[in-house]
Formats: structure tokens, C-alpha cells, sequence
């Protein structure tokens, strides 16, 4: 079955850029969207459709899509955005869903 | 604004059956894909199963022969049966809208803020 591979943690001083992989076979072939979650809230959608972000979402928040890796890339790193972070993509093999392990963002 | 809030009974024993309903207001529950998703504690998310066109349901194969996701157009609510829980399925569960134009593109971009659920003897 598919696969989605992340980084248990990043760390990153504020101000400096983040770079949060999600690996998968040739998931450049599938679309990818990302999710932040803070402690105790619910996720919330930042990036879709490898690239496109929602309205609220900061320009700062981007994402890429090449081979076997997909990347959320946060620039300018503020305290606020430590939070874990998620991507996900739909299996068309076993026709489910699937998310990332999950990657917490620690901001020095 | 689409709200999303989940509702039902929290703790349970294993072998009971977890139910929970998730009222949605904003949006046409029979416009979207609803879901399911948990997160067992300090874990990932895990996505359970959806609903679209009022009826037609996919589930996660590893919960499949446990779960039913139904829909009461009516009162605009989406629920959630999960069969003979054990503590592993000890977890914030959430309602979330799925959007896509199509379901290899779907994405959630509206999640309730989460039900609690704990399997304890």
C-alpha cells in the first residue's frame, strides 16, 4: 500500500525558512495538500492541490510538488506557526485517504 | 460560514458501539463529501471514511467491517457508528466537509473541533 513519509520534527529560528518533506512513490503523479494543528485544535487546511492556498492563509506558506517529494515551505518562521503539520493525498489503489506521520515544527 | 460540531456519548466499554453525529450548518449536506477522522493521543490523523450523495460511502479498508457512516438529511447531520471498540480506538474523533472536483483531488476544508472518545473498562 501507499506510503506518505515525513520528518518527526523541524526546527528552525524565527524568521529563517522551514522546509517540511513528505515523501511518497512518484507523488509528484497525485495531489497533495497540507494541514497545520496547533495543540488542542482541530487542523486546518494551508496548502492544496500541491500549491494553492486557501483565503486567510499567508502568502509566506508555499508548496511544491517534484518525484518522489513534496514540500511545504514556510518562510519567515514566526513563534505562531509552531504546530504539527500533515500532509495528505488520496490512494487511488486502495481508494482511501491517506496522511502523513505527521511533522512537528519547532521554532527556536 | 460552515460550522461543523460533533455530539455523543464519550466514554465507553470495549466491545460497545462508539456513535457520533456531527451537525453541520452553512453548507448543503447534500452538496459535499462529509468524513470522519480521528487522532488517537499524541498520534496522527487517521481518516475513518466519507459520505457524498446522501448515501454512497468508502471507508478506511482497515476499519471497514467496523464502521458506518450515515447521513439524516433532514436534520443536517452526519453520523459515525464504530462496532466493538477497544481501547485503540481511544480518540478525538472530527467531522470534516471533503472538497474536490474529483475524489482523487479531495482535500478537508472544514473540521468540526474534535469529540473526545475514551474505550476503558
Amino acid at each position: 500500500s501507499y506510503v506518505l513519509t515525513q520528518p518527526p520534527s523541524v526546527s528552525v529560528a524565527p524568521g529563517n525558512t522551514a522546509s517540511i518533506t513528505c515523501g511518497g512513490d512518484n507523488i509528484a503523479s497525485k495531489s497533495v495538500h497540507w494541514y497545520q494543528q496547533k495543540p488542542g485544535q482541530a487542523p486546518v487546511l494551508v496548502i492544496y492541490y500541491d500549491t494553492d492556498r486557501p483565503s486567510g492563509i499567508p502568502e509566506r506558506i508555499s508548496g511544491s510538488n517534484f518525484g518522489n517529494t513534496a514540500t511545504l515551505t514556510i518562510s519567515r518562521v514566526e513563534v505562531g506557526d509552531e504546530a504539527d503539520y500533515y500532509c495528505q493525498v488520496w490512494d487511488s489503489s486502495s481508494e482511501s485517504v491517506l496522511f502523513g506521520g505527521g511533522t512537528k515544527l519547532i521554532v527556536l | 460560514q460552515v460550522q461543523l460540531r460533533e455530539s455523543g456519548p464519550r466514554l465507553l466499554k470495549p466491545s460497545e458501539t462508539l456513535s457520533l453525529t456531527c451537525t453541520v450548518s452553512g453548507a448543503s449536506i447534500k452538496t459535499f463529501y462529509w468524513s470522519w477522522i480521528r487522532q488517537a493521543p499524541g498520534k496522527g490523523l487517521e481518516w475513518i471514511g466519507y459520505i457524498y450523495d446522501s448515501g454512497t460511502t468508502n471507508y478506511n479498508p482497515s476499519l471497514r467491517s467496523r464502521v458506518t457512516i450515515s447521513v439524516d438529511t433532514t436534520k443536517s447531520q452526519v453520523s459515525l457508528n464504530l462496532t466493538s471498540v477497544t481501547a485503540a480506538d481511544t480518540a478525538v474523533y472530527f467531522c470534516a466537509r471533503a472538497y474536490g472536483i474529483a475524489v482523487a483531488g479531495l482535500r478537508f476544508d472544514n473540521w468540526g473541533q474534535g469529540a473526545r472518545a475514551t474505550v476503558s473498562s
